[in-house]
């Protein structure tokens, strides 16, 4: 079974400090990583995902498959990143994606 | 512009009751989901299509019922709601495997 662990479910980062936000996975098969972002009173959107390997907003995730890991990071928060965001791994040839149980962004001025 | 929509936006109902939830897209998307968002669970897959015709149970699925008549809308009916189906709810779709999938804007639903 493939599952997505976000381990915390609120964080609060100073503006200007750095933000990673974590995401462990298990599957044993090759996983596509994605990372989506929901905004205040907004539709979740996709942010990023690991075969792009881009950067989208300053964030930049790389996937670990020795530590199973997909993390999310910016080297300096802004305000407008405050929002909810979900970690998700889908199968290579499968439409499905498992979510994770969020992590709620906010940025302190 | 293509889109993905959900109707209602809102919905009160009564335990008991059957309530169908509305999505639709024009981006001739062969993939579409539906999804529960609820506090402390993220987003759980309630049921799946890969085309029409086709209908497949997520991990959430009991009480839940879904048809695909067309590409382009995908409803979700709860059969007999409960107070444990309270959620938002939201509808997404995707074209092809590793795509990224796009969501509509959520169908916040209260059983009382």
């Amino acid at each position: 079974a493939q599952r997505v662990t976000q381990p915390e479910k609120l964080l609060s980062v100073f503006k200007g400090a750095p933000v990673e936000l974590k995401c462990n996975y298990s599957y044993s098969g090759s996983p596509e990583l994605f990372w989506y972002v929901q905004y205040s009173r907004q539709r979740l959107q996709l942010l990023l995902r690991h075969i792009s390997r881009e950067s989208i907003k300053g964030f930049t995730a790389d996937l670990n498959k020795g530590e199973t890991s997909f993390h999310l990071k910016k080297p300096f928060a802004q305000e407008e990143d405050s929002a909810m965001y979900y970690c998700a791994l889908g199968r290579i040839g499968n439409e499905k994606l498992t979510f994770g149980t969020g992590t709620r962004l906010t940025i302190i001025p | 512009d293509a889109e993905i929509t959900q109707s209602p936006r809102h919905k009160i109902t009564e335990t008991g009751r059957q309530v169908t939830l509305a999505c639709h897209q024009t981006w001739n998307h062969n993939n579409m989901f539906w999804y529960r968002q609820d506090l402390g669970h993220g987003l759980r897959l309630i049921h799946y299509s890969y085309g029409v015709q086709d209908t497949n149970k997520g991990e959430v699925s009991d009480g839940y019922s879904v048809s695909r008549s067309n590409t382009e809308d995908l409803p979700l009916t709860l059969e007999s709601a409960a107070s444990s189906q309270t959620s938002v709810y939201f509808c997404a779709s995707s074209a092809r495997r590793g795509s990224e999938a796009f969501f509509g804007q959520g169908t916040r639903l209260t059983v009382v």
